[in-house]
C-alpha cells in the first residue's frame, strides 16, 4: 500500500521569505500523480500544485514550486515570497494512475505559520 | 468555487443517534469521493462512487456507515448509532478532469457528545 509521510508537523516563515515543506512517499508503481493541497483554517481544501511522475521537469505555479526526486521518492514544496494568506495546513497527496480512480492518499500535513 | 456543496456544515449529536450528510457536486462529474479527517490528521479515504455505483469502500467504513448516490448526482453518508470516535470532518470531493486531482467541498463537521 502506498504511504505519504510529512515529517514536519509545523513550520513557520517570515513574510516575504521562502519556505520548503517536505514530503516523502512509498510506492512500487512507476506511474502516478503527486499533489500539494492547502487547507486554510475552517475553509475548504484547495489544490496548490500537481506533478506527474513521468515528467522530469518540476512543476511550478506562480510562487509555488516543487522539487520532485523520483528515485528518492521525495516531493517537497517551495513557497517563495511568502504571504500572510499562505498560512494554512498543507497536505501532500499521492494517487496512482493505474487504479482507474482518483483516490488520494494523504500525509498528516504541515501547519504553516507566516509571521508578519 | 470547487463545485461541491456539503450540508450541514456542522452537526452536533448525542452518542447513539443517527446522522446524515449530503454532498452535491456539479452534475457533470461522475466520480464522487468521501473522506474523513480527524483533528491533526490528513484526510482518509472512505468510499467512492462512479455514477450511482459504489466501487470501493475502505475498511474504515464500518457497518454503521452507509453511503448512497441515487441517480448518480448527489450523495449521502449516513452514520448510525454514532460513537464519540466518529467525531471528525467528513469531506466530499468530485473528480476534476484528466490529471488525477480532486476538488473538495467545505466539509461537514460532526461532533458526538
Amino acid at each position: 500500500a502506498q504511504t505519504v509521510t510529512q515529517s514536519q508537523p509545523e513550520m513557520s516563515v517570515q513574510e516575504a521569505e521562502t519556505v520548503t515543506l517536505s514530503c516523502t512517499y512509498d510506492t512500487s508503481e512507476s506511474d502516478y500523480y503527486l499533489f500539494w493541497y492547502k487547507q486554510p483554517p475552517s475553509r475548504q481544501m484547495i489544490l496548490v500544485i500537481r506533478q506527474e511522475a513521468y515528467k522530469q521537469q518540476n512543476a511550478t505555479e506562480n510562487r509555488f514550486s516543487v522539487n520532485f526526486q523520483k528515485a528518492a521518492k521525495s516531493f517537497s514544496l517551495k513557497i517563495s515570497d511568502s504571504q500572510l494568506g499562505d498560512a494554512a495546513m498543507y497536505f501532500c497527496a499521492y494517487t496512482s494512475r493505474q487504479g482507474g480512480s482518483e483516490k488520494l492518499v494523504f500525509g498528516k500535513g504541515t501547519k504553516l505559520t507566516v509571521n508578519p | 468555487d470547487t463545485g461541491v456543496s456539503q450540508d450541514p456544515r456542522h452537526k452536533i449529536t448525542k452518542r447513539g443517534q443517527n446522522v446524515t450528510f449530503r454532498c452535491d457536486p456539479i452534475s457533470e462529474h461522475n466520480r464522487l469521493y468521501w473522506y474523513r479527517q480527524t483533528l491533526g490528521q490528513g484526510p482518509e479515504f472512505l468510499t467512492y462512487f462512479q455514477n450511482e455505483a459504489q466501487l470501493e469502500k475502505s475498511r474504515l467504513l464500518s457497518d454503521r456507515f452507509s453511503a448512497e448516490r441515487p441517480k448518480g448526482s448527489f450523495s449521502t453518508l449516513e452514520i448510525q448509532r454514532t460513537e464519540q470516535g466518529d467525531s471528525a470532518m467528513y469531506l466530499c470531493a468530485r473528480a476534476g478532469g484528466p490529471n488525477g486531482e480532486l476538488f473538495f467541498g467545505e466539509g461537514s463537521r460532526l461532533t458526538v457528545l
